[in-house]
């Protein structure tokens, strides 16, 4: 059982405010991402982190930013929010030992801008 | 770049009945494949993985296959059960230093009861 956490779970805001998504897991993993995916659709990096200090961005582009200033936490903001960004956020991280990078995703934040 | 193939995108099968869900991946230095089960509302979890020195693997009803030559690998669900209705994703790890993962396009499957 994966012990990483996303709040919000749900989430209806008005365009242009700003939010922030938490994550944060407890399984002391360097490794850390962002997904954003439609439902039951393909999954899309947006942000990824190797360690503290450290973020860069995904395959898909986003508006979004990340930081990670703790091992254990990588929120995720958007500073001005629209409707484009209506989509659920899945946060994941993984470890670095022999096992593999197993990845391991949080339950996601459903995210619907109005 | 690299990609992986998944198919079909649907599969409905009657419960008891086997389903398998194919993928194809294109990175050759590609050596670990984890297979995700995705209910409505939930994040994906993590039911099967394999990596690149072993050909099978089993899991009580669930196995997963690999074929390096051919860069393919496939999930089995033996004995489906109506429980076992969800997106299923298949993944390939990218092995270019960047710890990063390239996600198939997901299979819905559904048990019918």
């Amino acid at each position: 059982e994966a012990d990483i956490y996303q709040t919000p779970r749900y989430l209806v805001i008005g365009t242009g405010k700003k939010i922030t998504l938490e994550c944060s897991q407890t399984m002391g993993h360097d490794k850390m991402y962002w997904y954003q995916q439609d439902p039951g659709m393909e999954l899309h990096l947006i942000h990824y982190s190797y360690g503290v200090n450290s973020t860069e961005k995904g395959d898909l582009s986003s508006e979004s930013t990340v930081s990670r200033i703790r091992t254990e936490h990588f929120p995720l903001t958007l500073e001005s929010a629209r409707p484009s960004h209506t989509s659920q956020y899945l946060c994941a991280s993984s470890d670095t030992v022999d096992s593999g990078n197993t990845i391991y995703f949080g339950e996601g934040s459903w995210l619907t801008v109005v | 770049g690299e990609n992986v193939e998944q198919h079909p995108s649907t599969l409905s099968v009657q419960e008891g009945d086997s389903a398998v869900i194919k993928c194809t991946y294109s990175d050759s230095a590609s050596n670990y494949f984890p297979w995700y089960k995705q209910e409505l509302g939930k994040g994906p979890q993590l039911i099967i993985d394999i990596r690149s020195n072993v050909g099978e693997k089993k899991d009580q009803r669930i196995a997963v296959t690999l074929n390096k030559t051919a860069k393919h690998f496939s999930l089995h669900i033996t004995e489906t059960q109506p429980e076992d209705s969800a997106v299923y994703f298949c993944a390939a790890s990218i092995n270019s230093g960047t710890y990063k993962y390239i996600f198939g396009t997901g299979t819905r499957l559904k048990v019918l009861a």
